[in-house]
């Protein structure tokens, strides 16, 4: 069983149009982190959130970090074809360092 | 500031054969932690290291170990390796290793066993 599942597992759309990428857990989490991995590469971090109800923005990306810290969504608007990747959420829990990765969403943007 | 070095980059070994796998952190950073990344399992946890101590370790037999030497590079080892253990092997290094700590990661090595 996956402490932090993602949703949906594909995700495949034509550039310009907007999306949302689920991470779900019934855990509570310290803190929760966003990756982007191109193949071949390792992940890149995107941005933590660490509040509570938090939102961000990094351009056309949107991170929101649930009001009981146990999932997080991504929303992408006028999704470009340099999107394409595999968006990885990880969280930490409380007292504990290790962090623990979602289980992935495949994301292609079709130009 | 150079980020996380991995090496080898790629790697073909054999059945039975034994391999090292190197990471060099952030300078500065203390904590190094190797993941294992497969298509279907997708991101493992395997181990963290923090100032030369194993602080936690994954669900991986005895068979995968690793170090940390004073100046907080890393190194692991898998022996006796199985076709399964083909993968792309990740380190990430972060200051502290802390509860909200962002880990940064080296672009991996791509182990194949045969």
């Amino acid at each position: 069983t996956q402490l932090l599942e993602q949703s949906p597992q594909f995700l495949s759309i034509q550039e310009g149009e907007n999306l949302t990428v689920y991470c779900n857990s019934s855990s509570v989490f310290s803190s929760l982190q966003w990756y982007r991995q191109e193949p071949g590469e390792g992940p890149v971090l995107l941005v933590t959130v660490v509040t509570g109800g938090e939102v961000k923005k990094l351009k056309r990306l949107t991170f929101q970090f649930g009001d009981a810290r146990k999932d997080s969504s991504l929303h992408i608007t006028a999704a470009q074809p340099g999107d394409t990747g595999l968006y990885l959420c990880a969280g930490s829990l409380w007292g504990n360092e290790k962090l623990t990765f979602g289980t992935g969403t495949r994301l292609t943007i079709i130009p | 500031k150079a980020g996380v070095t991995q090496t080898p980059r790629y790697l073909i070994k054999t059945r039975g054969q034994q391999v090292t796998l190197s990471c060099s952190p952030i300078s500065g950073h203390r904590s190094v932690s190797w993941y294992q990344q497969t298509p279907g399992q997708g991101l493992q946890f395997l181990f963290e290291y923090f100032s030369e101590t194993q602080r936690n370790k994954g669900n991986f037999p005895g068979r995968f170990s690793g170090r940390q030497f004073s100046n907080s590079r890393s190194e692991m080892n898998v022996s006796t390796l199985e076709l399964g253990d083909s993968a792309l092997y990740l380190c990430a290094s972060s200051f502290t290793g802390t509860e909200n700590t962002e880990a940064f990661f080296g672009q991996g090595t791509r182990l194949t066993v045969v």
